[in-house]
């Protein structure tokens, strides 16, 4: 079955380090996103990507990176220049073109930093 | 800019209770509608949708009608369920493409009680 893939489930890191969660599909779609999650504000949009080799700051885009080096992966590091790391991070694909198509998404990565 | 306004939660349920989780936009274009649903540690499952005014979506019991007029799009279903608990999410993505994704509500939590 077609899907998104986001890995690990749980990730603990130590303040001060960068960590890289990982989102990859099969669905063929040529965009795809990275939202945080946390209690109470709904999603926020970190970075998009409509195309290979092509990406966009989203609405909180500071502290975190991004690449899209093939259409399947589109890998978020956190870096620590992040000030609150801890949270729960989704990744998303939709097919591209039409308003009306939604987003398909992963099952999230929970992110620790202590 | 966009927003979506959802009723604030958590909203609690007897089992077989009529649900109304309220949710209106604004937009500077012609959005299509969504709601999506949250179940504990996980991601994001389309719940239903619409993409013009005075659509109805449907699925799972579930309802949902595009109001341009008031512009509203509230989730409605006749008999809950305890497995209907979760966390609920109205989106909109407006009909250029929306190629930044989905703008959030901030989602209501619902709790179904036996």
């Amino acid at each position: 079955d077609g899907g998104i893939t986001q890995s690990p489930k749980y990730l603990f890191r130590k303040e001060g380090q960068n960590v890289t969660l990982s989102c990859e599909q099969n669905l063929n779609h040529d965009a795809m996103y990275w939202y945080r999650q946390d209690p109470g504000q709904g999603l926020r949009l970190i970075y998009y990507s409509q195309i290979v080799n092509d990406f966009q700051k989203g609405d909180i885009a500071e502290g975190y990176s991004v690449s899209r080096e093939k259409k399947e992966s589109f890998p978020l590091t956190v870096t620590s220049a992040q000030k609150n790391p801890t949270a729960f991070y989704l990744c998303a694909s939709s097919p591209p073109g039409q308003g009306g198509s939604p987003l398909h998404f992963g099952n999230g990565t929970r992110l620790t930093v202590t | 800019g966009d927003s979506v306004t959802q009723m604030e939660g958590p909203v609690t349920l007897s089992e077989e209770a009529f649900l109304t989780i309220n949710c209106t936009y604004t937009a500077t274009g012609y959005p299509s509608l969504f709601w999506y649903v949250q179940y504990p540690g996980e991601g994001l499952q389309l719940l239903l949708k619409a993409t013009k005014a005075d659509d109805k979506g449907s699925n799972k019991g579930f309802e949902a009608t595009y109001r341009k007029e008031t512009t509203s799009f509230h989730l409605e279903k006749g008999s809950v369920q305890v497995s209907d608990s979760a966390v609920y999410f109205c989106a909109l993505k407006l009909s250029g493409g929306g190629a930044d994704g989905l703008t959030f509500g901030k989602g209501t939590h619902l709790i179904i009680q036996p």
